[in-house]
Order: structure tokens, then sequence, then C-alpha cells
């Protein structure tokens, strides 16, 4: 089956350090690949996704490459700050079965925190 | 635009109860999941529904079900609950059935005594 591992943390960094959480999968067919935000005492917010392999999402200076070589989807920003702060889940979704986006598959989730 | 509303945000129940909890999606949105998150699993597929059809589901017991209106609102049922119940359980809208972005509500807390 499918599935999704991460650091879980926490992971503690200083403000404007550069930040690495690593995410690797597995999965059956073609999946596309997430990472979700959560800050305290909120849903998830889609960060950034991708599609295919090679593809690099970004958004709000966070990067990600898909390397299908390697199966990993490891997350990046250069300068963090404190407002990054939150719990951080890189996700699956395998198109294979039957087509269409089939429910996400999660990872635990890796907590981080900044400090100033 | 309203984002996705769930109800009520914190549950109480005992042991062997029911519960029912519901979500409103984004206005225009047809598919509705739901996932339950506890801190040993993680966050769990419990199923998908779109045009009131239930898609996929997850690896869950039959307590768990669920339905979608006519007008895209789901609720979700667990009967005969069990501590392990206890969890924060996420409803996400998104607008078809595709790699569209999914739009995630704030949760219903639920605790079982």
């Amino acid at each position: 089956g499918n599935s999704v591992t991460q650091m879980e943390g926490p992971v503690t960094l200083s403000e404007e350090a550069f930040l690495t959480i690593n995410c690797t999968y597995t999965a059956t067919g073609y999946p596309s690949l997430f990472w979700y935000v959560q800050y305290p005492g909120e849903g998830l917010q889609l960060l950034l996704k991708a599609t295919k392999a090679d593809d690099k999402g970004s958004n709000k200076g966070f990067e990600a490459t898909y390397r299908k070589e390697t199966t990993s989807f490891h997350l990046e920003k250069g300068s963090v700050q404190v407002s990054d702060s939150a719990v951080y889940f890189c996700a699956l979704s395998d198109r294979s079965l039957g087509g269409g986006a089939d429910g996400l598959t999660f990872g635990k989730g890796t907590h981080l925190i900044i400090q100033p | 635009k309203a984002g996705v509303t769930q109800t009520p945000r914190y549950l109480i129940k005992t042991r062997g109860q029911q519960v029912t909890l519901s979500c409103s999606p984004i206005s225009g949105h047809r598919s509705v999941s739901w996932y339950q998150q506890t801190p040993g699993q993680g966050l769990q597929f419990l199923f998908e529904y779109f045009s009131e059809t239930q898609r996929n589901k997850g690896n869950f017991p039959g307590r768990f079900s669920g339905r979608q209106f006519s007008n895209s609102r789901s609720e979700m049922n667990v009967s005969t609950l069990e501590l392990g119940d206890s969890a924060l359980y996420l409803c996400a809208s998104r607008a078809g059935t595709g790699l569209e972005k999914l739009f995630f509500g704030s949760g219903t807390q639920l605790s079982v005594l």
C-alpha cells in the first residue's frame, strides 16, 4: 500500500535559519505529492504540490522537488520566520486506483518551532 | 467566500454512544472528504463523497459511516463509540474529484470517556 514517512520532530530552529523537512514515500501508481501546513487551532492548508517527477512546487518561500529516483519530496526554505511555526504534513494522492484522485495518504506531521 | 464549516467544534461522549458530525463545504464544491487525526496514527482517510455518492473509503470499521445531501453538506456518524475514537475529525472539500486543492475545516474534536 501507499505510505509517507517524514521526520516527526519537534524541529526547533532560530529565525532566519535554513529549513529542511525530509519526506519519502512509497506508492503503487503515479502519485501526486503535497505539503500541507496546520497552524494551531486550524485545519490544514495546502502549501505546495507537484504532480509529476522533477516538478518543483513552491509557495511563500517554501520549495519541494518531486524526486522519483529517491522517492522523496523534501520541503525547504532558505530563511524561516517565527510565523512559520506550525505542523507540516507531507502527503500523496495515488491516481492508479480507479482513476481520479483518491484519499490523501499523509505522513504523521513535523512540528516546527521557530525561535526569535 | 465562506470556508469549510464543521459543527460542533467540540464534543464529549461516553463509550457505546453514537455521534453525528456535520460539514458544510465551500459553496460550489461537490466533493467532501473526512479524515481522522490522532497523535498516534496521524491523519487517516475515512471516506469521500461526491454528488451524494461515496467514491472512496479508507480502512475503518463499519461503525464509521457518512452521507452527503443534495446541497453537498455531509454528515459523518460513528456508532458504538470506543475510547480509541477520540480524535480530531477533519472535513475537506474540493470542486471536483481531480487533483484540485483540498480546503479543510477546523475540525470537530471528539472526546470519548
